[in-house]
């Protein structure tokens, strides 16, 4: 089967660096996506990765290694309005994306 | 970057109404929309998959003659809840992916919150 496993809640404090997890199992892998949601709204693009290694944007980097199954999201100097959930969608081979119930990122002053 | 439209953000209706939610593409043409539901604190549900032109797909346990889509054109697809009933409250997304791009992204709408009374 397809599954995602995600931390269910993180908690940081402003101004820090935290790294959230996902390991998942897709029928086949056309690349992984992060998401992030903030309560009540749709999901917005954060990341992209295809290939194995790190893919920086600014004070967001995801991680991919694809034997392993695994990546990774680092936020830096984290602030307030980060707090929000974080979906990591990796996409099958049928490039249908699979979502996970995501992690959400609770920031404190 | 691209900008997908909903409408409308938010509906009330009665038990047993037909709801229709409308799902554009603004800046690009579309070649497959998704549907998806959202209950709180639950991960993004994928309901169907459309192409223009074409019949959508639609995922197990979705019943395609409650949920009804058209997706006329390459910049809209429409999501009706037809007899819909306190269960369907929930928070209906749509998203759009041009098929272009490097990144086979899917740009995502501002969401439809659906309230049954």
């Amino acid at each position: 089967g397809q599954n995602i496993d995600q931390p269910t809640e993180m908690t940081a404090t402003e101004g820090a660096i935290v790294q959230i997890n996902c390991t998942y199992q897709t029928s086949g892998f056309n690349g992984l996506f992060w998401y992030q949601q903030h309560a009540g709204e749709a999901p917005t693009f954060l990341s992209y990765n295809v290939l194995d290694g790190l893919e920086e944007k600014g004070r967001f980097s995801s991680f991919l290694s694809r034997s392993k199954g695994y990546s990774y999201l680092l936020l830096k100097e984290l602030q307030m309005k980060d707090s929000a959930s974080y979906l990591c969608a990796p996409m099958d081979s049928n490039y249908q994306l699979i979502w996970g119930a995501g992690t959400k990122l609770i920031i404190k002053p | 970057g691209a900008v997908v439209s909903q409408h409308p953000s938010w509906v009330i209706c009665k038990s047993g109404t037909s709801v229709k939610i409308e799902c554009r593409s603004l800046d690009f043409q579309a070649t497959t929309m998704f549907w998806y539901r959202q209950f709180p604190k639950q991960s993004l549900m994928l309901m169907a998959t459309s192409n223009e032109g074409s019949k959508a797909t639609y995922e197990q346990g979705v019943e395609k003659d409650k949920f009804l889509i058209n997706h006329a054109s390459l910049t809209l697809s429409t999501l009706t809840v037809t007899s819909a009933h306190p269960e369907d409250s929930s928070f209906y997304i749509c998203s759009a992916r041009d098929g272009v791009g490097e990144v086979d992204e899917q740009f995502f709408g501002p969401g439809t919150r659906l309230t049954v009374l």
